[in-house]
């Protein structure tokens, strides 16, 4: 079975760059996270949808990322002008039903961002 | 906010012997999840275990959890040189909203061959 796909796998930038990053998840899952890893904060929840909708983007860091899920296979996350400082690697992950913490989260490989 | 912190931050050990790792978190929950990643991976899921839950096992995997002392622990026994990653706990917040996990910032278990 196809486990969640996110692309690219890489993406290096210049700063003020727009920046894109793409996550199909599992078929069937009807909820969907992303988050961001980096060594000094670890892996934050930026925002969470369900049944396509957004529920929760407190995590959101700035007005300058943005977040869409215009039907259930597909998802986007934006940034909108890049910074160094948001370098990381982007998760993106899909769980059934109502992503409710007794589910397990299936994570794709992730986005190595690196903003020059 | 509440974060569960594992220790150690790293471990080395030889192929053959056990891993335990634990994970330490601030307030009430109803589940603690622990997951793996591999190196320039994604998280995978290992095992789920809920508040009124104090022990469970999956293959070679025993998680513990003490809610009056907010630990749990995850062992690996019999470890593999394929058992190298990252490994981190998840816990919700049972006062909180039910779909939220937070990560640790998780062990790094290198399993010598």
């Amino acid at each position: 079975d196809a486990g969640v796909i996110q692309s690219p796998r890489h993406e290096v930038t210049e700063m003020g760059q727009e920046v894109t990053l793409r996550c199909k998840p599992i078929s069937g899952h009807n909820s969907l996270f992303w988050y961001r890893q980096t060594m000094m904060r670890g892996l934050e929840l930026l925002i969470y949808f369900n049944n396509n909708v957004p529920i929760d983007d407190s995590g959101m860091p700035e007005d300058r990322f943005s977040a869409k899920m215009p039907n259930a296979s597909f998802s986007t996350l934006k940034i909108q002008p890049s910074e160094p400082r948001d370098s990381a690697v982007y998760f993106c992950a899909s769980s059934l039903g109502r992503g409710y913490s007794n589910q397990p989260q299936h994570f794709g490989d992730g986005t190595r961002l690196s903003i020059l | 906010s509440q974060q569960g912190e594992e220790d150690p931050q790293a471990l080395s050990i030889q192929e053959g012997e056990n891993a335990t790792m634990n994970c330490s978190y601030k307030t009430s929950i109803n589940n603690l999840q622990w997951y793996r990643q591999n190196s320039g991976r994604g998280l995978v899921h290992l095992i789920l275990i809920r508040s009124n839950e104090r022990e469970k096992h999956s293959g070679r995997l025993r998680v513990t959890l003490d809610t009056s002392k907010k630990s749990s622990s995850l062992l690996i026994t019999a470890s593999r040189a394929a058992d190298t990653a990252s490994y981190f706990c998840a816990t919700d917040n049972s006062g909180g909203s039910n779909y939220k996990l937070t990560f640790g910032k998780g062990t790094l278990l290198t399993v010598n061959p």
